[in-house]
């Protein structure tokens, strides 16, 4: 099981914004190890959509933000819209287990 | 263009081995750290292994220490996964990603393979 528990689901109507939480302990986020997000369409691989906490790859939109604080990192998505329908993944280190960890993932569905 | 492209994935017995390859072209490879990394079917993501851009350091999930060797041929571009003594819960899509690494533990993946599916059952 994962260290970084983020919500199942959330939903969203067109134009909207929903906020994804990422939360961890001391032996990750809390540890000050930087947070990545990662969105999955439905059967695709995972493309990387903020690195370091708060920064987004070219061609990200920035509609996409994210952002770190204690324990715990979100990303948010403002003016949702249908092709953002996704998984989407936190990922850290965690000095407990000498590696890398992903969260548990988050379905977005746009209603 | 980055282009990863995985290889090697099927079906095989429990206790069985099967060698994933990643064949890489559009960047430099010998300069990027590389991970894999395994989604079991309908699950969430699990990172599985990393090597560093030189292949003198690696790292691996409990799990699959001891099981797994991951390398690399600067040479060829290649990544590879070698997986012994699977077991019906390494059943999954197998992902290769080009890794930027920015410090002794800040890694992420900026480029993703399709993946290949490997299936432990008898």
């Amino acid at each position: 099981q994962s260290v970084l528990t983020q919500p199942p689901s959330v939903s969203g109507a067109p134009g909207q914004r929903v906020t994804i939480s990422c939360t961890g302990s001391s032996s990750n986020i809390g540890a000050t190890y930087d947070v990545h997000w990662y969105q999955q369409l439905p059967g695709t691989a995972p493309k990387l959509l903020i690195f370091v906490n708060n920064n987004r790859p070219s061609g990200v939109p920035d509609r996409f933000s994210g952002s770190k604080s204690g324990t715990s990192a979100s990303l948010a998505i403002t003016g949702l819209q249908a092709e953002d329908e996704a998984d989407y993944y936190c990922q850290s280190y965690d000095s407990s287990l000498n590696g890398y960890v992903f969260g548990t993932g988050t379905k977005v569905t746009v209603l | 263009e980055v282009q990863l492209l995985e290889s090697g994935g099927g079906l095989v017995q429990p206790g069985g081995s099967l060698r994933l390859s990643c064949e890489v072209s559009g960047f430099t490879f010998s300069r990027y750290a590389m991970r894999w990394v395994r989604q079991a079917p309908g699950k969430g993501l699990e990172w599985v292994s990393v090597i560093s851009e030189s292949d003198s350091s690696t790292n691996y999930v409990d799990s699959v220490k001891g099981r797994f060797t991951i390398s690399r041929d600067n040479s060829k571009n290649m990544l590879y996964l070698q997986m012994n003594s699977l077991r019906a819960e390494d059943t999954a899509v197998y992902y290769c990603a080009k890794d930027r690494r920015y410090s002794d533990y800040g890694y992420y993946s900026d480029s993703w393979g399709q993946g290949t599916l490997v299936t432990v059952s008898s």
